[in-house]
């Protein structure tokens, strides 16, 4: 089991760049999360896809974010134009649907993203 | 109101000796479950233990248990016999609702540090 992959592990771009993150969930899992992580705020969920489909993304800042999963084992996290302040570390994490909520959530080692 | 509550945001610890993390949550839900995560300095997010809330008994995995008090709704992370490799980040975190077919709301963590 490889894990749920994350790409890049680091990006810096400066402002006004478009900025995108990538996202393999672990196979079978039909739940994906996407998490932004600071000092200030803490973890927060950003949006989550249940088979694929978005469920909640209320936790998106501003329409300069956008997120999708074409198909089970792909989600991109799209900022366009970046802005100082989107600099986090960024998580993608899945897990499997099922009646119970005893699912942990399997999480990527992160994309840092600084934006100049 | 804050779902989950971590009040301590460091704490130390002698190597060997056990130490308990503090975690208060919020919901109205009669069904939930409850999560702590490991986070070294690394960056990764490491999942440790799950407690539901409708379990009769106290989780335990290995040297990690929690002390599950339903009626103050709190959910203390226990760590026995404290290892220098256990220095990092914990996060509490809450599922609210049956299933799992939704996000978990994490609290601010606490830093904890081994003592040699």
């Amino acid at each position: 089991d490889a894990g749920v992959i994350q790409s890049p592990r680091h990006e810096v771009t400066e402002m006004g760049q478009e900025v995108t993150l990538r996202c393999k969930p672990i196979s079978g899992h039909n739940s994906l999360f996407w998490y932004r992580q600071t000092m200030m705020r803490g973890l927060e969920l950003l949006i989550y896809f249940n088979n694929n489909v978005p469920i909640d993304d209320s936790g998106m800042p501003e329409d300069r974010f956008s997120a999708k999963m074409p198909n089970a084992s792909f989600s991109t996290l799209k900022i366009q134009p970046s802005e100082p302040r989107d600099s986090a570390v960024y998580f993608c994490a899945s897990s499997f649907l099922s009646g119970r909520n005893n699912s942990p959530l399997h999480f990527g080692n992160g994309t840092r993203l600084t934006v100049t | 109101a804050q779902k989950i509550t971590q009040t301590q945001p460091g704490m130390f610890v002698q190597e060997k000796e056990a130490v308990t993390l503090d975690c208060t949550y919020d919901t109205s839900d009669p069904s939930y479950g409850l999560f702590w995560y490991k986070q070294p300095s690394s960056g990764e997010m490491i999942f440790l233990i799950y407690q539901g809330s409708y379990d009769q008994q106290n989780a335990t995995e290995g040297r990690y248990s929690l002390n599950f008090q339903k009626a103050r709704k709190s959910a203390n992370l226990v760590i026995s016999a404290s290892q220098l490799g256990d220095s990092a980040m914990y996060f509490c975190a809450m599922r609210e609702g049956p299933g799992s077919a939704r996000q978990l709301t994490f609290g601010s963590g606490t830093q904890l540090t081994v003592l040699p």
